[in-house]
C-alpha cells in the first residue's frame, strides 16, 4: 500500500502545550520518514526526520516517536508557540528501482493560541 | 547550505502564452524534482531527473515540458495551460547516489505561484 495516513486534519493547542500529529503507513518498503513544515505562501522545508531503526529522534522541542511494530510514528512539539503555527506534512520515502519518492500524509493545520 | 531558488515567485499568463520556471541548486545533488501543489493538499510529483535524465513523468500532460541544462538547473516550460493549472509549483532536490536512504532527503524551493487566466 502507497499510503500514509495523517491524523488530525487540523488541531488548536494553546501556547506552551504539547502539539501531537500521527501517521500511520502500512508498506514495509518504506525506510525513511521526514516531517515537512509548511508555512502559508512558502514550500515545505524539512523539519526533522527518522529512520525506522531508530524508535525517538529528538532536535530541540521537536521529537519524533516511531513505533516500527505499530507502523505508526508521530511529531510532539513541546512548548507550542505561535510561531510554529503551519501545517506539518509526514511522508515517508521509497525506493523503487533507482528512484525515491516521497509518499505524503494529508497534512495537518496547526494553529498556537497566544 | 540547502537552498533551492526558484524564480520567477509569481506568474500570471494567459491560457495561450508561453512561459518558463526556473529552479536552481548548487549543493552538487543529481535528483531534480518538479511538484505541484494545489492549496490544502500535499505536493502532487510531476517529474523527476536523475543524472540529468527524465526519470519520472507522472502521466503529467504535455503542456508541461521539463528540461534539465544540467546538474544545477531545472526548467518546466508552460504552454496552454487551463485554468486549473493554477497552482503553486515546487522545485525540489536530493543528493542521490550516496548509499543510503537517509542521504537522499528531499529538499524543497520557495516555490513559483502560477495563475493562469
Amino acid at each position: 500500500q502507497q499510503q500514509v495516513k495523517q491524523s488530525p486534519q487540523s488541531l488548536i493547542v494553546q501556547k506552551g502545550g504539547i502539539s501531537i500529529i500521527n501517521c500511520a503507513y502500512e508498506n514495509t518498503a518504506f525506510d525513511y520518514f521526514p516531517w515537512y513544515q509548511q508555512f502559508p505562501g512558502k514550500g515545505p522545508a524539512l523539519l526533522i526526520a527518522i529512520r525506522p531503526d531508530v524508535s525517538e529522534k529528538k532536535e530541540g522541542r521537536f521529537t519524533i516517536s516511531f513505533n516500527k511494530s505499530a507502523k505508526q510514528f508521530s511529531l510532539h512539539i513541546m512548548d507550542s508557540q505561535p510561531g510554529d503555527s503551519a501545517t506539518y506534512f509526514c511522508a515517508a520515502l521509497h525506493r523503487e528501482d533507482s528512484n525515491y519518492q516521497l509518499i505524503w500524509g494529508a497534512g495537518t493545520k496547526l494553529i498556537i493560541k497566544p | 547550505d540547502t537552498e533551492v531558488t526558484q524564480t520567477p515567485k509569481h506568474l500570471v499568463m494567459g491560457m495561450t502564452n508561453k512561459k518558463s520556471l526556473k529552479c536552481e541548486q548548487h549543493m552538487g545533488h543529481r535528483a531534480m524534482y518538479w511538484y505541484k501543489q494545489k492549496a490544502k493538499k500535499p505536493p502532487e510529483l510531476m517529474f523527476v531527473y536523475s543524472y540529468e535524465k527524465l526519470s519520472i513523468n507522472e502521466s503529467v500532460p504535455s503542456r508541461f515540458s521539463p528540461e534539465c541544462p544540467n546538474s544545477s538547473l531545472l526548467n518546466l516550460h508552460l504552454h496552454a495551460l487551463q485554468p486549473e493549472d493554477s497552482a503553486l509549483y515546487l522545485c525540489a532536490s536530493s543528493p542521490r547516489g550516496q548509499g543510503t536512504v537517509s542521504g537522499n532527503t528531499i529538499y524543497f524551493g520557495e516555490g513559483s505561484w502560477l495563475t493562469v487566466v
